[in-house]
């Protein structure tokens, strides 16, 4: 089992460029949730979509943040333009449909970002 | 709204001395309640849950948790710990309630097993 895949691990980039994560969930969920992680507010839920579809985007920060997922092997978060407040580390996790009814989530090993 | 509180940010423990790290949460209706523990630069990885049934609930590596619904509390405890349980660790909370997905986490809490 691969687990949830993220790329980048790691991204440097100044303020003003476009920074993309990516995501693979596990084969077979159909729940997929991005967080960020900061030391000052933990973990935050950015959004979530159910069977591909964006179900709760309230968490997005603001119109520069954005995120689709084309199809139930792959997802994206899109930050553009990036600022240095952005900073933090970005993870996704998926579930199945057990899973979300009971909380169970699988996350992968986050993308730290740095926005200098 | 949902939440949950670890009120340590940190807790130091011997090794081979039991541990227990406290969270609290609050929540409309009934919690599903959840531990997860983050390795150093990992991700979280699921503990152990309690949805429904025995207050006392077993997890991976020897740590379990105990609901007490009055005292709205679902500390994690283990019996002995290693070195290796050195890690940040996670309380979470959602309602039980139909369409309920939103999982809120807890600030974590850093637990250090000194040699």
């Amino acid at each position: 089992d691969a687990g949830v895949i993220q790329s980048p691990r790691h991204e440097v980039t100044e303020m003003g460029q476009e920074v993309t994560l990516r995501c693979k969930p596990i084969s077979g969920h159909n729940s997929l949730f991005w967080y960020r992680q900061t030391m000052m507010r933990g973990l935050e839920l950015l959004i979530y979509f159910n069977n591909n579809v964006p179900i709760d985007d309230s968490g997005m920060p603001e119109d520069r943040f954005s995120a689709k997922m084309p199809n139930a092997s792959f997802s994206t978060l899109k930050i553009q333009p990036s600022e240095p407040r952005d900073s933090a580390v970005y993870f996704c996790a998926s579930t199945g449909t057990s899973g979300a009814n009971t909380g169970e989530l699988f996350f992968g090993e986050g993308s730290r970002l740095t926005v200098l | 709204a949902q939440s949950v509180a670890q009120p340590e940010d940190q807790v130091n423990v011997a090794e081979g001395n039991p541990l227990t790290v406290k969270c609290t949460y609050s929540v409309s209706g009934n919690p599903y309640l959840f531990w997860y523990v983050q390795y150093p630069n990992r991700g979280l990885q699921f503990l152990l849950k309690y949805i429904t049934g025995d207050n006392l609930v077993k997890g991976s590596y020897g740590f379990e948790a105990e609901f007490n619904k009055s005292q709205t509390s679902f500390h994690l405890k283990k019996p002995s710990a290693l070195v290796s349980d050195s890690a940040l660790y996670f309380c979470a909370v959602r309602s039980s309630g139909a369409g309920s997905y939103q999982l809120t986490f807890g600030k974590g809490t850093k637990l250090s097993v000194i040699p």
